[in-house]
This record gives C-alpha cells, sequence and structure tokens, in this order.
C-alpha cells in the first residue's frame, strides 16, 4: 500500500458542479495535513491545510477522517480557472517531512 | 507570504557537465529545506532534506555524491547534479517552511526543468 494514495482520475466536471477528491494515508500517527495544488508546468501552491474539524475556504472544504485515514476536499461551483492537479500532502506519522500522493487531475469544461 | 526563489528556472546542458540549481528563502530563515524531483505525470518525490550547517539527509535511492547539497546559511540551499545524464531530466523543486506548527504549509521554489542533451 503506498503511503498517500490518491485517485489520479481525471475528474472531468461540467461548470458549477461539485466535486470530491479523497486521499488516504498509511500512518495513523499523522498529524500534519494539506492540499495543494499544481498548474501544468508549475510548482505546487498551499490552497489549504486540514484542521482536525474540518475547516472551509470560500468554495473549499477540507475534512479529516482519523478514524479511516482519510482527508477530503470539497470544491463546490466549480469554475474553468480550478482545472489543475490536487495534491495530497502528509506528514506521515510524527516527521516533519512532507509526503505527497500522486495527485488527483481535474478538468472544468464550459 | 512566504517565497522561495529558485533559478534557474530552466536550463539544458549536455551529457556529462554539471548544473547547480540555487534555493532561497526570502524574508525567512529556513534550517531546513527539502529537494524533490518531479517527472511528468508522477509525483514529487523527495530526494534529500537539506539542514543547514550539516550534511543533507538522502532518501532510499538517491545517489549523494551525484547529486550535491549544500546548505551554507540560512536562505540559501544548492543542489547541484554532476555528471548529468539524459535521464536525469526532470523538474526539480525545493520547499521549506517559515513557522513551525502543524498546520503551517510548504512553500516551494517555482522550480527548475532540467533537460539535459
Amino acid at each position: 500500500r503506498k503511503e498517500v494514495e490518491q485517485d489520479p482520475g481525471p475528474f472531468n466536471v461540467p461548470e458549477g458542479a461539485t466535486v470530491a477528491f479523497n486521499c488516504t494515508y498509511s500512518n495513523s500517527a499523522s498529524q500534519s495535513f494539506f492540499w495543494y495544488r499544481q498548474d501544468c508546468r508549475k510548482e505546487p501552491k498551499l490552497l489549504m491545510s486540514v484542521y482536525s474539524s474540518g475547516n472551509e475556504d470560500g468554495r473549499f472544504t477540507a475534512q479529516l477522517n482519523r478514524a479511516s485515514q482519510y482527508i477530503s476536499l470539497l470544491i463546490r461551483d466549480s469554475k474553468l480557472s480550478d482545472s489543475a492537479t490536487y495534491l495530497c500532502v502528509v506528514n506521515l506519522g510524527g516527521s516533519y517531512i512532507p509526503t505527497f500522493g500522486r495527485g488527483t487531475s481535474l478538468i472544468v469544461h464550459p | 507570504g512566504a517565497v522561495v526563489s529558485q533559478h534557474p528556472s530552466r536550463v539544458i546542458c549536455k551529457s556529462g557537465t554539471s548544473v547547480k540549481i540555487e534555493c532561497r528563502s526570502l524574508d525567512f530563515q529556513a534550517t531546513t529545506m527539502f529537494w524533490y524531483r518531479q517527472f511528468p505525470k508522477q509525483s514529487l518525490m523527495l530526494m534529500a532534506t537539506s539542514n543547514e550547517g550539516s550534511k543533507a539527509t538522502y532518501e532510499q535511492g538517491v545517489e549523494k555524491d551525484k547529486f550535491l547539497i549544500n546548505h551554507a546559511s540560512l536562505t540559501l540551499s544548492t543542489l547541484t547534479v554532476t555528471s548529468a545524464h539524459p535521464e536525469d531530466s526532470s523538474f526539480y523543486i525545493c520547499s521549506a517552511r517559515e513557522a513551525q506548527g502543524p498546520n503551517n504549509g510548504y512553500t516551494f521554489g517555482s522550480g527548475t526543468r532540467l533537460t539535459v542533451v
């Protein structure tokens, strides 16, 4: 089993749709979780941290499920500009080193 | 917010030559920086953790004599790809974190696209 696993997609959705991604992680003692966005041939950029109680930032909602060891990202009212690869990042166990998932590709079409 | 400056953004070199990539933290000190490599349509793979004033920690399978890392100051880490070969062609990215704390994310440099011909 990979340490941080994501469905690579692509998820192909129309504008205005709601889309959700999940990411599973292997180490139950992990404490820090993040979602990053990466555009083609660019560096990843932090989208949001994921808090234990879940958190929301505009159209984006992140959730953590410790019992099942996964985090999720929900995007409401998708925009064309949301098209990108979304990377799940976990500091596995007590490590300060971030481990990346493979990324989930999102394509929002008109 | 925190900014990490990386250059060059793109480099083409001949087989057998060496290439140096610089990563600077602007307006903050980074005792630790991370170097990643990303092949097309694949995830970022950690190559090494660069520690200021001490030797870098390399991931399994990464040759330390081929990928030389120097972290001589709190704001600068360099990665030198020595005797580059075409299979070293990849996207190299560095990252650092401005502040500690479990919910503080990492800032990435803009990446260096290396092509070895």
